[in-house]
Order: structure tokens, then C-alpha cells, then sequence
């Protein structure tokens, strides 16, 4: 069965610092991965995503992330921080068995000044 | 861009109410989803379906049906509420797609309180 493992319910970085969000998964197949972001109070908004191919994936505002197999994961990376990224941030996989999403318990990001 | 939107951002119903939860979506999309959302649990999917009049059980069914007669709209519905059911209702869509790596497009959300 896949599993999505998000390290850390709380990461705390200062403005400007570098960003870095885990995720980690297990899958028997190639996976299919996503990275979610959720302001409050709002649905979730798709960061950036993993099928096939360029193992770096870029995404919006500036996250990217890089899949290794070798290590089944798929972290999510930002140069600086800005206090407009504080969020909440969902790492999701799928087989492409079905059309489910399998995911983490989340990571809130906290910004500070 | 694809739209997901669900009735209602907040919502207030009393214990025993049958509440119904609605969400359309504008962009042709074969997958539908319902999830709930709570602090420390993260998503949970309560149902979803994949095609007009079905449905499939996810994590947690108990205590919620679903209704689907039309391709854009996906209905949720508390049978009788319960103060257990207060949460975040989370509606998403997805297209099938030859894979099945789509991702999911979301709703803002419905605050569901039972009193």
C-alpha cells in the first residue's frame, strides 16, 4: 500500500532563508507526485507535479522540487522565503491505479520577519 | 483554469439537520471528490466518484451519502448531522486522463458547524 510521510507538522524559516519541506513516499510502482499549498481558510491550490520525465520540477512562486527514486522522495524547495508563503503545504502520490490521491498530514510553514 | 465551487463558504445547522453540501465543477471533469479536513488529520476522503450515478466509498463513509445525476455536480449529504461532523468539506475534481496522474482542482472550501 502507498504511504506519504511529510516530516514535520511545523517548519519555522526566517524571510530570505531557504525553504525545504519533506516528503517521502512508498510506492511499488513509478509514483505520480504533487505538491498542494493552502492559505487559510481556502481549498488547496496545486504547487507543482511529477509524472514522467525532468526529475526537478518547478512550480509557482517559485517552489521547485526533484524526485529521487533512490531515496523515494520528492522535497519541496525554496531559495528564499517570503511572508506570503506561509501555508499550509500537502505532499500527495498516485500509482495511477485508480484516480485516488494518497496523502501527507500536511506541513505548516511559518515565516518568520 | 479549471472552477471548483461549493455552495456555501460557511455553513451553521443544528444536531439531527439533514444537511446537503453541493460543489460544481466547469470543466468537463469525469473524477469528483469529497473530503474532510481537520487539524492534525489532514484530508481524509469521505467519497468519490468517477463516472454519473456512482460512487465509491472512501475512508470514512459513515454518516454521509453522495449524489451525482449531473457530470458537474457532485452532492454531499448528512443524513442526520451530528457534532462529530463539524469540520472543513473539501470538494475536488480531476479529468481521467490515459495515466491516471491527473491532479485534483479544489474548492475554497465549506466551514461546516453542527450545533
Amino acid at each position: 500500500a502507498q504511504s506519504v510521510t511529510q516530516l514535520g507538522s511545523h517548519v519555522s524559516v526566517s524571510e530570505g532563508a531557504l525553504v525545504l519541506l519533506r516528503c517521502n513516499y512508498s510506492s511499488s510502482v513509478p509514483p505520480y507526485l504533487f505538491w498542494y499549498v493552502q492559505y487559510p481558510n481556502q481549498g488547496l491550490q496545486l504547487l507543482l507535479k511529477y509524472t514522467t520525465g525532468a526529475t526537478l520540477v518547478k512550480g509557482i512562486n517559485g517552489f521547485e522540487a526533484e524526485f529521487k527514486k533512490s531515496e523515494t522522495s520528492f522535497h519541496l524547495t525554496k531559495p528564499s522565503a517570503h511572508m506570503s508563503d506561509a501555508a499550509e503545504y500537502f505532499c500527495a502520490v498516485s500509482d495511477g491505479s485508480n484516480y485516488q490521491l494518497i496523502w501527507g498530514a500536511g506541513t505548516k510553514l511559518i515565516i518568520k520577519p | 483554469d479549471v472552477k471548483v465551487t461549493q455552495s456555501s463558504r460557511y455553513l451553521v445547522k443544528r444536531t439531527g439537520e439533514k444537511v446537503f453540501l453541493e460543489c460544481v465543477q466547469d470543466m468537463d471533469h469525469e473524477n469528483m471528490f469529497w473530503y474532510r479536513q481537520d487539524p492534525g488529520l489532514g484530508l481524509r476522503l469521505i467519497y468519490f466518484s468517477y463516472d454519473v450515478k456512482m460512487k465509491e466509498k472512501g475512508d470514512i463513509p459513515e454518516g454521509y451519502s453522495v449524489s451525482r445525476e449531473k457530470k458537474e455536480r457532485f452532492s454531499l449529504i448528512l443524513e442526520s448531522a451530528s457534532t462529530n461532523q463539524t469540520s472543513m468539506y473539501l470538494c475536488a475534481s480531476s479529468l481521467t486522463g490515459v495515466w491516471r496522474n491527473q491532479p485534483q482542482h479544489f474548492g475554497d472550501g465549506t466551514r461546516l458547524s453542527i450545533l
